[in-house]
């Protein structure tokens, strides 16, 4: 069975600190897909990122970066100056490697919440 | 291009009421699934197919829940008998069906359940 767990329930920080979005998950498979999503107060789930199990190059998309490590089955998420309109909850999902569609086994999310 | 949309955005019915929810893919993704989401957690998986044929179930809570999708675009989720612990927002979300897989949500329908 596959499980991403957050436990960061809810995080406050004040504008343009630094934060951290934890996510580890459990999966018997060697090959999979981890996944973030956003959900800003209006309620729409937003994709941001894919990784393959492959490939543990950290990335980087303007503020944000992800750290994929295997051996500790982590995959986390920074926010680099954070802004108030990253307000959010923020999931973590996996997916199996099947070579067809798959389903996304979610975490419980991270609740964001940045002040002026 | 337009993305995934689904009716009613929002639902209130009686308990015992029959309910019917509308997903409409983007265009030209061949995969699409259901999700039910209880406030203040993570979406939870319920169906996919792939075209028309449903290729995963194994989410569905029970027999009041099916899906369909008759001609491999548009989607029907039904509940029938509605229950008061069926409130939840229902999320739709279609990809394509080659790598890399990624899913894209609709706004979710909010159904409750009085």
């Amino acid at each position: 069975a596959q499980k991403v767990t957050q436990a960061q329930t809810e995080i406050s920080v004040v504008e343009k600190e630094d934060v951290t979005l934890d996510c580890v998950y459990e999966t018997r498979d060697t090959t999979y897909y981890l996944f973030w999503y956003k959900q800003p107060p209006s309620g729409e789930l937003v994709f941001l990122i894919r990784r393959n199990s492959f490939d543990e190059q950290n990335e980087i998309s303007g503020r944000y970066s992800w750290n994929f490590q295997k051996s500790t089955s982590s995959f986390n998420f920074t926010i680099t100056a954070s802004q108030v309109v990253d307000s959010a909850v923020y999931f973590c999902a996996l997916s199996r490697e099947t070579g067809t569609a798959s389903k996304l086994t979610f975490g419980t999310g991270t609740r964001l919440q940045v002040t002026l | 291009g337009a993305g995934v949309s689904q009716s009613p955005r929002y639902k209130v019915t009686k308990r015992g009421q029959d309910v019917a929810l509308r997903c409409d893919p983007i265009s030209g993704h061949v995969s699409l699934y259901w999700y039910r989401q209880a406030l203040g957690q993570g979406p939870e998986f319920l169906t996919y197919f792939n075209y028309e044929a449903q290729q995963d179930k194994s989410g569905l809570p029970n027999d009041r829940f099916s899906a369909e999708r008759p001609e491999g675009s548009i989607s029907t989720l039904t509940i029938q008998r509605t229950e008061q612990r069926d409130s939840a927002m229902y999320r739709c979300a279609s990809s394509t069906d080659r790598g890399p897989y990624e899913q894209y949500f609709g706004p979710g329908t909010r159904l409750t359940v009085t």
